[in-house]
């Protein structure tokens, strides 16, 4: 079974700084999709960025990229100018490529990072 | 605009009563899920479906159950089987089976206590 750690359970950072999460997974298949989501104090989850295994190049969306090494099965997310609104929850997960060994469909979450913002 | 409704925002049940936590699509997805979040444990897969009249166990199963009798609904029954059913629920949905890369989109979920 895929499992996704996240070792951070929560992260500190001024303001217009920048932040780096950290996450780790272990799986034996060779095509997956990794992604992160953000959950602030509404609850809503909302996407943050994903990256597909086969791609070399990294993810990125404005303020946020990832540093995507699949040798390591690392993949962690950095936020450059850190803003207040991204105060959160960030969770990282992962979805495989089909199905295998009867596995379920859907996404394997971490237990998340607790991002706090000092302005 | 689209998106996924789920209802209650709060439900409050008594130990023993089962309860039906409402969950609908109009993003006309395919798959659908239900996750469950409890304080420094994530979100963990209790059922999902692909297609209507079909779902399958997730990783948490035990104690609830599902129907899809339409594609835009999936709604979750939490049972007096469920040993500690106090939690917040979070449905989801994606484009389609097999489209890996996509994203799930997720409701703002029901938390549920049951005293």
């Amino acid at each position: 079974a895929q499992t996704v750690t996240q070792s951070q359970p929560e992260m500190s950072v001024q303001e217009a700084e920048t932040v780096t999460l950290s996450c780790t997974y272990d799986t034996s298949e060779s095509d997956y999709y990794l992604f992160w989501y953000k959950q602030p104090p509404s609850r809503q989850m909302i996407l943050v960025i994903r990256q597909e295994a086969y791609k070399q190049q990294n993810a990125t969306e404005n303020r946020f990229s990832v540093n995507f090494q699949k040798a390591a099965k690392s993949f962690s997310l950095k936020i450059s100018d850190s803003q207040l609104g991204d105060a959160a929850m960030y969770f990282c997960a992962y979805r495989a490529e089909g199905y295998s060994g009867g596995g379920a469909d859907g996404l394997t979450f971490g237990k998340g990072t607790h991002l706090i913002i000092q302005p | 605009d689209g998106g996924i409704t789920q209802s209650p925002k709060y439900l409050f049940r008594k130990e023993g009563q089962n309860v039906t936590l409402s969950c609908e699509q109009n993003l006309n997805h395919d798959a659908m899920y239900w996750y469950r979040q409890d304080p420094g444990q994530g979100l963990r897969l209790i059922y999902y479906s692909q297609i209507v009249n079909d779902f399958q166990k997730g990783d948490i199963a035990e104690g609830y159950s599902v129907s899809r009798e339409k594609k835009e609904s999936f709604p979750l029954t939490v049972t007096s089987a469920q040993k500690n059913p106090t939690a917040f629920y979070l449905c989801a949905s994606s484009i389609q089976t097999g489209a890996y890369n996509s994203p799930l989109h997720f409701g703002n979920g029901t938390r549920l206590t049951v005293t």
